[in-house]
Protein backbone atom coordinates (compact mmCIF):
# COMPACT_ATOMS: atom_id res chain seq x y z
CA UNK A 1 0.00 0.00 0.00
CA UNK A 2 1.23 3.58 -1.11
CA UNK A 3 2.22 5.96 2.04
CA UNK A 4 3.97 8.81 2.21
CA UNK A 5 6.20 10.61 4.97
CA UNK A 6 7.08 14.29 5.18
CA UNK A 7 10.01 14.79 7.60
CA UNK A 8 9.69 17.18 10.51
CA UNK A 9 6.50 18.57 11.24
CA UNK A 10 7.43 22.28 11.97
CA UNK A 11 10.38 24.28 9.30
CA UNK A 12 11.48 27.40 10.20
CA UNK A 13 13.89 29.38 7.95
CA UNK A 14 13.95 33.57 7.42
CA UNK A 15 12.67 35.24 4.55
CA UNK A 16 14.87 35.22 1.77
CA UNK A 17 16.39 31.68 2.53
CA UNK A 18 16.06 28.50 1.05
CA UNK A 19 12.86 26.66 1.86
CA UNK A 20 13.47 22.81 1.96
CA UNK A 21 10.09 20.72 2.99
CA UNK A 22 11.05 16.90 2.91
CA UNK A 23 8.68 14.07 1.47
CA UNK A 24 9.48 10.27 1.08
CA UNK A 25 6.61 7.84 -0.31
CA UNK A 26 6.43 4.39 -1.01
CA UNK A 27 4.38 2.41 -3.74
CA UNK A 28 4.18 -0.67 -5.70
CA UNK A 29 3.22 1.07 -8.50
CA UNK A 30 5.11 3.99 -10.75
CA UNK A 31 3.28 6.94 -8.23
CA UNK A 32 1.97 10.10 -8.51
CA UNK A 33 2.78 12.96 -6.36
CA UNK A 34 1.53 16.47 -5.34
CA UNK A 35 2.01 18.57 -2.93
CA UNK A 36 -0.73 20.96 -1.48
CA UNK A 37 -0.44 23.73 0.48
CA UNK A 38 -3.33 24.97 2.90
CA UNK A 39 -3.32 28.77 4.22
CA UNK A 40 -4.96 28.96 7.47
CA UNK A 41 -8.34 28.58 7.62
CA UNK A 42 -8.66 27.86 4.11
CA UNK A 43 -9.03 24.30 2.32
CA UNK A 44 -6.17 22.79 0.20
CA UNK A 45 -4.46 24.54 -2.89
CA UNK A 46 -2.43 22.93 -5.64
CA UNK A 47 0.99 23.87 -5.94
CA UNK A 48 2.63 20.97 -7.95
CA UNK A 49 2.04 17.47 -9.60
CA UNK A 50 4.17 15.02 -10.92
CA UNK A 51 2.62 12.24 -13.13
CA UNK A 52 5.23 11.33 -15.99
CA UNK A 53 8.10 13.04 -17.69
CA UNK A 54 10.28 15.91 -16.84
CA UNK A 55 11.44 14.44 -12.84
CA UNK A 56 11.74 18.62 -12.01
CA UNK A 57 7.99 20.19 -11.47
CA UNK A 58 7.38 23.62 -11.09
CA UNK A 59 4.41 25.04 -9.64
CA UNK A 60 3.20 27.91 -8.46
CA UNK A 61 4.28 30.77 -6.37
CA UNK A 62 8.63 29.86 -7.57
CA UNK A 63 8.13 26.24 -5.80
CA UNK A 64 9.38 23.63 -7.53
CA UNK A 65 10.05 19.67 -6.51
CA UNK A 66 12.07 16.72 -8.27
CA UNK A 67 10.85 13.20 -8.34
CA UNK A 68 13.92 10.93 -7.04
CA UNK A 69 12.55 7.20 -8.26
CA UNK A 70 16.22 6.11 -6.44
CA UNK A 71 15.36 8.16 -3.25
CA UNK A 72 11.68 7.57 -3.34
CA UNK A 73 11.32 11.77 -2.57
CA UNK A 74 9.81 14.21 -4.34
CA UNK A 75 11.03 16.94 -1.77
CA UNK A 76 9.91 20.64 -1.82
CA UNK A 77 11.76 23.64 -2.67
CA UNK A 78 11.73 27.55 -3.40
CA UNK A 79 15.45 29.27 -3.54
CA UNK A 80 13.86 32.53 -1.67
CA UNK A 81 11.00 32.27 1.22
CA UNK A 82 8.62 34.77 1.76
CA UNK A 83 6.58 36.08 4.16
CA UNK A 84 3.13 34.83 2.24
CA UNK A 85 4.60 31.21 2.15
CA UNK A 86 3.90 30.42 5.68
CA UNK A 87 1.07 27.37 5.53
CA UNK A 88 1.36 24.18 6.16
CA UNK A 89 2.44 22.05 3.00
CA UNK A 90 1.28 18.56 2.13
CA UNK A 91 2.34 15.81 0.44
CA UNK A 92 0.49 13.36 -1.14
CA UNK A 93 0.45 10.34 -3.05
CA UNK A 94 -2.77 8.50 -5.39
CA UNK A 95 -3.10 5.15 -4.23
CA UNK A 96 -2.79 2.51 -6.23
CA UNK A 97 -6.27 1.24 -6.92
CA UNK A 98 -6.60 5.14 -8.30
CA UNK A 99 -8.99 8.04 -6.69
CA UNK A 100 -7.64 8.04 -3.44
CA UNK A 101 -4.78 10.90 -2.52
CA UNK A 102 -2.55 9.74 0.72
CA UNK A 103 -1.39 12.25 2.11
CA UNK A 104 1.63 12.56 4.61
CA UNK A 105 0.88 14.54 8.02
CA UNK A 106 1.81 17.94 6.58
CA UNK A 107 4.67 20.17 7.59
CA UNK A 108 4.08 23.50 9.29
CA UNK A 109 6.50 26.28 7.67
CA UNK A 110 6.88 29.70 9.38
CA UNK A 111 8.92 32.34 7.88
CA UNK A 112 10.68 34.65 10.18
CA UNK A 113 10.89 38.24 9.63
CA UNK B 1 -16.07 29.21 -11.52
CA UNK B 2 -17.15 29.13 -8.05
CA UNK B 3 -15.44 26.20 -7.25
CA UNK B 4 -16.39 23.64 -4.52
CA UNK B 5 -18.87 25.12 -1.82
CA UNK B 6 -19.74 23.93 1.23
CA UNK B 7 -21.92 24.48 4.10
CA UNK B 8 -22.25 25.68 6.43
CA UNK B 9 -18.78 27.20 6.92
CA UNK B 10 -19.04 27.14 10.97
CA UNK B 11 -21.37 24.29 13.05
CA UNK B 12 -21.65 24.49 16.95
CA UNK B 13 -24.22 22.03 17.86
CA UNK B 14 -24.61 19.68 21.26
CA UNK B 15 -23.64 16.19 21.69
CA UNK B 16 -26.58 13.86 20.47
CA UNK B 17 -27.79 16.55 17.69
CA UNK B 18 -27.82 15.56 13.80
CA UNK B 19 -25.41 17.24 12.10
CA UNK B 20 -25.71 17.81 8.19
CA UNK B 21 -22.80 19.31 6.21
CA UNK B 22 -23.17 19.98 2.42
CA UNK B 23 -20.64 20.01 -0.87
CA UNK B 24 -21.75 21.07 -4.28
CA UNK B 25 -18.71 19.78 -6.62
CA UNK B 26 -17.42 21.79 -9.61
CA UNK B 27 -19.48 21.23 -12.46
CA UNK B 28 -18.48 18.74 -14.83
CA UNK B 29 -16.60 16.83 -12.52
CA UNK B 30 -17.10 12.98 -11.66
CA UNK B 31 -15.46 12.77 -8.16
CA UNK B 32 -16.05 13.89 -4.59
CA UNK B 33 -14.12 13.49 -1.70
CA UNK B 34 -15.10 13.93 2.10
CA UNK B 35 -11.73 14.63 4.23
CA UNK B 36 -11.87 14.98 7.80
CA UNK B 37 -8.93 17.24 9.72
CA UNK B 38 -7.86 16.96 12.96
CA UNK B 39 -4.60 17.78 14.77
CA UNK B 40 -4.67 14.40 16.75
CA UNK B 41 -5.15 12.64 13.16
CA UNK B 42 -4.43 14.58 10.21
CA UNK B 43 -6.32 14.62 7.07
CA UNK B 44 -8.62 11.70 6.79
CA UNK B 45 -10.40 10.56 3.16
CA UNK B 46 -14.01 9.62 4.91
CA UNK B 47 -15.56 8.68 2.00
CA UNK B 48 -15.64 9.35 -2.16
CA UNK B 49 -17.61 8.96 -5.07
CA UNK B 50 -17.39 7.90 -8.70
CA UNK B 51 -20.27 8.98 -11.11
CA UNK B 52 -22.60 9.42 -7.99
CA UNK B 53 -22.01 6.05 -6.90
CA UNK B 54 -20.07 5.67 -3.20
CA UNK B 55 -16.44 3.90 -4.30
CA UNK B 56 -14.79 3.36 -0.58
CA UNK B 57 -16.25 4.48 2.22
CA UNK B 58 -13.74 2.39 4.29
CA UNK B 59 -12.82 5.71 5.92
CA UNK B 60 -15.76 6.63 7.64
CA UNK B 61 -15.57 6.10 11.52
CA UNK B 62 -18.92 4.42 12.41
CA UNK B 63 -22.05 3.62 11.64
CA UNK B 64 -23.24 7.21 12.96
CA UNK B 65 -21.57 9.02 9.80
CA UNK B 66 -23.46 8.59 6.71
CA UNK B 67 -22.92 10.23 3.10
CA UNK B 68 -24.70 10.53 -0.12
CA UNK B 69 -24.57 11.60 -3.28
CA UNK B 70 -28.32 11.94 -4.87
CA UNK B 71 -27.01 13.93 -8.34
CA UNK B 72 -23.92 15.39 -9.81
CA UNK B 73 -24.06 18.25 -8.27
CA UNK B 74 -24.80 17.59 -4.48
CA UNK B 75 -23.67 15.53 -1.46
CA UNK B 76 -24.19 15.47 2.02
CA UNK B 77 -22.05 14.06 5.27
CA UNK B 78 -24.50 13.50 8.17
CA UNK B 79 -23.52 13.00 11.74
CA UNK B 80 -26.12 11.41 13.83
CA UNK B 81 -26.03 10.94 16.87
CA UNK B 82 -22.87 13.97 17.00
CA UNK B 83 -20.34 13.26 19.38
CA UNK B 84 -17.57 15.29 20.97
CA UNK B 85 -14.67 13.61 19.57
CA UNK B 86 -16.61 14.37 15.99
CA UNK B 87 -15.41 18.14 16.20
CA UNK B 88 -12.81 18.30 13.21
CA UNK B 89 -12.87 21.00 10.01
CA UNK B 90 -14.74 18.60 7.05
CA UNK B 91 -13.37 19.28 3.43
CA UNK B 92 -15.45 18.17 0.33
CA UNK B 93 -13.19 17.78 -2.38
CA UNK B 94 -13.78 17.12 -6.10
CA UNK B 95 -12.06 16.22 -9.27
CA UNK B 96 -12.91 15.58 -13.08
CA UNK B 97 -11.19 11.69 -13.48
CA UNK B 98 -10.59 10.06 -10.54
CA UNK B 99 -6.75 8.91 -9.84
CA UNK B 100 -4.26 9.01 -12.59
CA UNK B 101 -2.60 12.78 -11.62
CA UNK B 102 -5.67 14.53 -11.67
CA UNK B 103 -5.91 17.32 -9.18
CA UNK B 104 -8.44 17.23 -6.33
CA UNK B 105 -9.89 20.94 -5.89
CA UNK B 106 -10.63 21.25 -2.19
CA UNK B 107 -13.88 23.55 -0.17
CA UNK B 108 -13.48 26.02 2.08
CA UNK B 109 -14.22 23.43 4.65
CA UNK B 110 -17.10 23.41 7.57
CA UNK B 111 -15.51 23.49 11.06
CA UNK B 112 -17.47 21.40 13.33
CA UNK B 113 -17.82 21.73 16.94
CA UNK B 114 -20.19 19.78 19.09
CA UNK B 115 -19.77 20.27 22.66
Amino acid sequence: AQSVTQLGSHVSVSEGALVLLRCNYSSSVPPYLFWYVQYPNQGLQLLLKYTTGATLVKGINGFEAEFKKSETSFHLTKPSAHMSDAAEYFCAVIDDQGGKLIFGQGTELSVKP
Amino acid sequence: DAGVIQSPRHEVTEMGQEVTLRCKPISGHNSLFWYRQTMMRGLELLIYFNNNVPIDDSGMPEDRFSAKMPNASFSTLKIQPSEPRDSAVYFCASSDVPGQGQEQYFGPGTRLTVT
